[in-house]
């Protein structure tokens, strides 16, 4: 059973170019969270799909937006990039909507985007 | 002020020292995770809390939902238990579809030297 596959591992771009990253959730997780960790800091939450819809989401500007695909897996596309969104990008899934007490998240090895 | 802050920012200690790291947050949780990340940036969940406390293994979590705060120990910590520990939490408040997001702490990096 795959968990939570995140592509790709680095990528590298220039400022004001667009970029895609792909997860793909833990096999019967529906819910996906993406998340933004600067280094040295925290992660911190950019949105959640559910349903193929954005259900939450985080102070970020509208040049991060995202979509999840039937099988529910999930891109985080960022546009106009700037130096400062240089940082690990996370993935996360739970199960079923995740609105049990009981779920946990699964994270994703994380994709590294460098913006020189 | 950040609405989940961790102690220590660094902790450095020795082989087989007993380890204790904290979490304290601001307001009402559904649920407090303990979050291991080793270089290279992969996340291990380690524990889910709402209450009580939790044992894996060398690894200890317990939460005090009234005093907002909760603490990860380590017994007989080993080097491969260095990397960073994070403190996130699940907010109590309204139900949206959909997991409920979690806010982290800063993490805690942990070195342990032989």
């Amino acid at each position: 059973d795959a968990g939570v596959t995140q592509s790709p591992t680095h990528l590298i771009k220039t400022r004001g170019q667009q970029v895609t990253l792909r997860c793909s959730p833990k096999s019967g997780h529906d819910t996906v969270s993406w998340y933004q960790q600067a280094l040295g800091q925290g992660p911190q939450f950019i949105f959640q799909y559910y349903e193929e819809e954005e259900r939450q989401r985080g102070n970020f500007p509208d040049r991060f937006s995202g979509h999840q695909f039937p099988n529910y897996s999930s891109e985080l596309n960022v546009n106009a990039l700037l130096l400062g969104d240089s940082a690990l990008y996370l993935c996360a899934s739970s199960p079923q909507g995740g609105e049990r007490r009981t779920d946990t998240q699964y994270f994703g090895p994380g994709t590294r985007l460098t913006v020189l | 002020k950040n609405e989940v802050e961790q102690s220590p920012q660094n902790l450095t200690a020795q082989e087989g020292e007993f380890i204790t790291i904290n979490c304290s947050y601001s307001v009402g949780i559904s649920a407090l995770h303990w979050l291991q990340q080793h270089p290279g940036g992969g996340i291990v969940s380690l524990f889910m809390l709402s209450s009580g406390k939790k044992k894996h293994g060398r690894l200890i979590a317990t939460i005090n939902i009234q005093e907002k705060h909760s603490s990860l120990h380590i017994t007989a910590s080993h080097p491969r238990d260095s990397a960073v520990y994070i403190c996130a939490v699940r907010w109590g408040g309204q139900r949206v579809q959909g997991a409920q997001k979690l806010v982290f702490g800063q993490g805690t990096r942990l070195t342990i030297n032989p």
